[in-house]
């Protein structure tokens, strides 16, 4: 079993529609949780941080973790052509040296 | 808005030749990473840099790697002896010390391809 999983899609919405990215894990050790987007042959951008469990909102993004089913969530409100991009989840080990393990990553594409 | 730089963008080189890859973390960022990206696959961990020595490192971060902050500002990715298999794009990263520093930066990139 991978310890991140994350559909890689294609995902793809018309433009303003509400976007629902989602990402597994298996080890329950992982405290730490981001998102990142990335654009073609770009270097990751990173979207939202959150710790534990709960909910985080920037913006048209909301990040929500579920730690007792291991699931992580990233909501796109009104999304934009501009949003296109793969949208990566990647997650830290509580007491680990920072280490980032990513997911696959899940490409969306917003169509006007 | 401070930001991660890397050069070469883009570094082509022979089997077997050395490279050196080079970034310059945000200026107030203490911890340091290198990660790579296969085309078409996840990125991967390659290894934490932080007070001028490796923290962690991850199995692909063998003999042939190494790293080194040679000055106050430049943090490098040496390979000494390329081979087919490490072309791909090489991500630096850089957080800071305190509160935020699982929050990871990541440059724009250098693309190495070995022939």
């Amino acid at each position: 079993q991978k310890e991140v999983e994350q559909d890689p899609g294609p995902l793809s919405v018309p433009e303003g529609a509400i976007v629902s990215l989602n990402c597994t894990y298996s080890n329950s050790a992982f405290q730490y949780f981001m998102w990142y987007r990335q654009y073609s042959r770009k270097g990751p951008e990173l979207l939202m941080y959150t710790y534990s469990s709960g909910n985080k909102e920037d913006g048209r993004f909301t990040a929500q973790v579920d730690k007792s089913s291991k699931y992580i969530s990233l909501f796109i409100r009104d999304s934009q052509p501009s949003d296109s991009a793969t949208y990566l989840c990647a997650m830290i080990l509580s007491g680990g040296y920072n280490k980032l393990i990513f997911g696959a990553g899940t490409r969306l594409a917003v169509h006007p | 808005e401070p930001e991660v730089t890397q050069t070469p963008s883009h570094q082509v080189t022979q089997m077997g030749q050395e490279v050196i890859l080079r970034c310059v973390p945000i200026s107030n960022h203490l911890y340091f990473y290198w990660y790579r990206q296969i085309l078409g696959q996840k990125v991967e961990f390659l290894v934490s840099f932080y007070n001028n020595e490796i923290s962690e490192k991850s199995e692909i971060f063998d003999d042939q790697f190494s790293v080194e902050r040679p000055d106050g500002s430049n943090f490098t990715l040496k390979i000494r002896s390329t081979k087919l298999e490490d072309s791909a794009m090489y991500f630096c990263a850089s957080s800071e010390s305190s509160g935020g520093h699982y929050e990871q930066y990541f440059g724009p990139g250098t693309r190495l391809t070995v022939t």
